[in-house]
């Protein structure tokens, strides 16, 4: 079965710090995407960013980035110049390419960035 | 033992048909919402109930319509579907509707509208 672990439930930072967010998943699939989705308290899931696995280098969108180690399965997200808007539930998932194409869904980390 | 089900896993139906997928979750949670995956992967958040209330009711057609019978069940059912609807539906539940707590996510159901 495909899983995916977020082993951090909290963090904090402080405000114009940079925080990292880890995220394992367990997979046969060679072909798959990865996504973090960030949920404010008003439940709607956004889209921070997604990796492509067969791409090596790792994607960045403005503050956000991730450090993709496919062979150690790790999909870690950084913020860079965290702000006040950044606290949310952040949510790592995983797609595998073709078949059922359904999210797996790891637990969620709280992240709260403190001014 | 499975945390949160879903049935049926995956449906495949003609347009203009009324379907309902199942939800359960075994956790004793307060909360459960419906989330939608469309074809881009993005995820969006249907409908939330807490304690067999509506919290949450965002923007979907009015076909689409949320039932909670109890607080272990929260069902969705469908009239009228359109070829758009054809998505993959998630369940989740979560103890309270403290946005803190952590949401543990059904299988999923994929939907097909023919």
């Amino acid at each position: 079965a495909q899983t995916v672990t977020q082993s951090q439930p909290e963090m904090s930072v402080q405000e114009a710090e940079t925080v990292t967010l880890s995220c394992t998943y367990d997979t046969s699939e060679n072909n798959y995407y990865l996504f973090w989705y960030k949920q404010p308290p008003s439940r709607q899931m956004i889209l921070v960013i997604r990796q492509e696995a067969y791409k090596q280098q790792n994607a960045t969108e403005n503050r956000f980035s991730v450090n993709f180690q496919k062979a150690a399965k790790s999909f870690s997200l950084k913020i860079s110049d965290s702000q006040l808007g950044d606290t949310a539930m952040y949510f790592c998932a995983f797609i595998p390419q073709g078949g059922s194409e359904k999210l797996v869904f790891g637990k969620g980390t709280k992240l709260t960035v403190n001014p | 033992d499975t945390a949160v089900s879903q049935t049926p896993k995956y449906l495949v139906t003609q347009m203009g048909n009324d379907k309902s997928i199942k939800c359960e979750q075994n956790l004793g949670h307060d909360t459960m919402y419906w989330y939608k995956q469309d074809s881009k992967k993005f995820l969006k958040i249907m409908f939330s109930y807490n304690n067999k209330e509506l919290i949450i009711n965002e923007t979907v057609p009015n076909r689409f319509s949320p039932k909670s019978p109890d607080k272990a069940h929260l069902n969705l059912h469908i009239n009228s579907l359109e070829l758009g609807d054809s998505a993959v539906y998630f369940c989740a539940s979560s103890q309270d509707f403290d946005f803190s707590d952590t949401q543990y996510f059904g299988p999923g159901t994929r939907l097909t509208v023919l």
